[in-house]
Parts: C-alpha cells; sequence; structure tokens
C-alpha cells in the first residue's frame, strides 16, 4: 500500500494568514501517461462528510474559494490557504487514487490562533 | 444534481450482521464507481474498497478483505456494504462516495460523498 503521511497533526493560524499543509507519499502517484498526479485534497468539518477541495493536486473543484491551492508533484505535496477564515477551520486529508487500495492521509488539524 | 443518500444509523450486537446501503441519483449509476470510507470515532478516514456498478468488479483494502463485502444493484441504483458478524471494532461512521471517472472504467478522487452512516455494535 502508498502511506500517505501528512504533517504537521495540527496547526494554528491567525485569521488571514497563511496556513500550509504538507503531504508525503511512499512512492510517487505521477502518471506519466496523462502526465498528472494522482492526489486529491479533502476538507471535513465537524459532523459532515468530506469535500473534496483540489484534484490532479492543483485543480480546485469548481466552487471552491482560490484562497486554496494544491501544489506538489511526484511524492511531495502542498496545499496551502492563502488568509485564513473562520470557516476554513477543519480537518485537512490528502488521498492518493494511484493505485489501489486508494489511501489518504492522517488528517491535519487547522484552528485559529 | 448528483445525490448519495445512505440508510439510517444502526445499533448492533457482536455477531449479529448487517447491510448499509447507498442510493444513487442524479447520474449514470453504472458509470462511476462507488467507495466506501470509513471512520472511527475522533480517527481519521479509511478507504475500504470500491465497486463498478457497470460489471460489479470489487476492489477491497487489504485491511478490510474477507471483513466486509461491497455489493451493488444496477436496478435500483443503490450500493451496498455489508457485514456477517460484527465486531465492536465495526464500531464507526461509514461513507459511500462517488469516484470521478473520466473515461471508462477510471477512478479518479471522490468528488460526492453520502451523508454517512453510523454504525453502533456493543453488547
Amino acid at each position: 500500500d502508498i502511506v500517505m503521511t501528512q504533517s504537521p497533526d495540527s496547526l494554528a493560524v491567525s485569521l488571514g494568514e497563511r496556513a500550509t499543509i504538507n503531504c508525503k507519499s511512499s512512492q510517487s502517484v505521477f502518471y506519466s501517461s496523462d502526465n498528472e498526479n494522482y492526489l486529491a485534497w479533502y476538507q471535513q468539518k465537524p459532523g459532515q462528510p468530506p469535500k473534496l477541495l483540489i484534484y490532479w493536486a492543483s485543480t480546485r473543484e469548481s466552487g471552491v474559494p482560490d484562497r486554496f491551492s494544491g501544489s506538489g508533484s511526484g511524492t511531495d505535496f502542498t496545499l496551502t490557504i492563502s488568509s485564513l477564515q473562520a470557516e476554513d477551520v477543519a480537518i485537512y486529508y490528502c488521498q492518493q487514487y494511484y493505485i489501489t487500495p486508494y489511501t489518504f492521509g492522517q488528517g491535519t488539524k487547522l484552528e485559529i490562533k | 444534481e448528483v445525490q448519495l443518500v445512505q440508510s439510517g444509523a444502526e445499533v448492533k450486537k457482536p455477531g449479529e450482521s448487517l447491510k448499509i446501503s447507498c442510493k444513487a441519483s442524479g447520474y449514470s449509476f453504472t458509470s462511476s464507481w462507488i467507495a466506501w470510507v470509513r471512520q472511527k470515532p475522533g480517527k481519521g478516514l479509511e478507504w475500504m474498497g470500491i465497486i463498478y456498478p457497470h460489471d460489479s468488479d470489487t476492489r477491497y483494502s487489504p485491511s478490510f478483505q474477507g471483513q466486509v463485502t461491497i455489493s451493488a444493484d444496477e436496478s435500483i441504483s443503490t450500493a451496498y456494504l455489508q457485514w456477517s458478524s460484527l465486531k465492536a471494532s465495526d464500531t464507526a461512521m461509514y461513507y459511500c462516495a462517488r469516484h470521478v471517472g473520466r473515461y471508462s472504467g477510471s477512478s479518479h478522487e471522490l468528488d460526492y460523498w453520502g451523508q454517512g452512516t453510523l454504525v453502533t455494535v456493543s453488547s
């Protein structure tokens, strides 16, 4: 199985400041035949199912605010929230869909400082 | 509008069987893989397995192989997750979700999720 490791486990950021969450895969999730990284990011708020934010490592899902961005390639990825808003308090997960089982990271809890 | 509507919360005893459901609407049910994801209380997301309703091709995570059965009924656009003998450690929220398929048979990110089914197993 591909192991997905997120860092940090938790993060406290002031409103309006930048939040950065990292995700590392135990093997590359870059698929050369279509030149894409098979990596997604999800946001989960308390009592709700996860919500897709980013796919192909850097493509924002429709309706997701542009303060959310994804970057990285191969084994190292980053989710950045450029200016933290109160509604961004949540747990964030990365997931690889390169090969089954499509494993998730352990999650990063984002709070307001 | 794509929707995945899951069956209601369940309270069961150890050793009992259970089958929970996920009814899809708003898209062609047979054209996308459906996943099941477990979330234990206060814990992270665990990908359990997927089914392709078009041909019932099923893939399991090794962690869940032999512990659960994933199935689908194309005629009523519903996917299922079932246990033959529940354990206390099966207590969790279970989500179904749709994998985006950009070409026939492919499975990519999870774009729509059900509301979750809480399964509690306690004597």
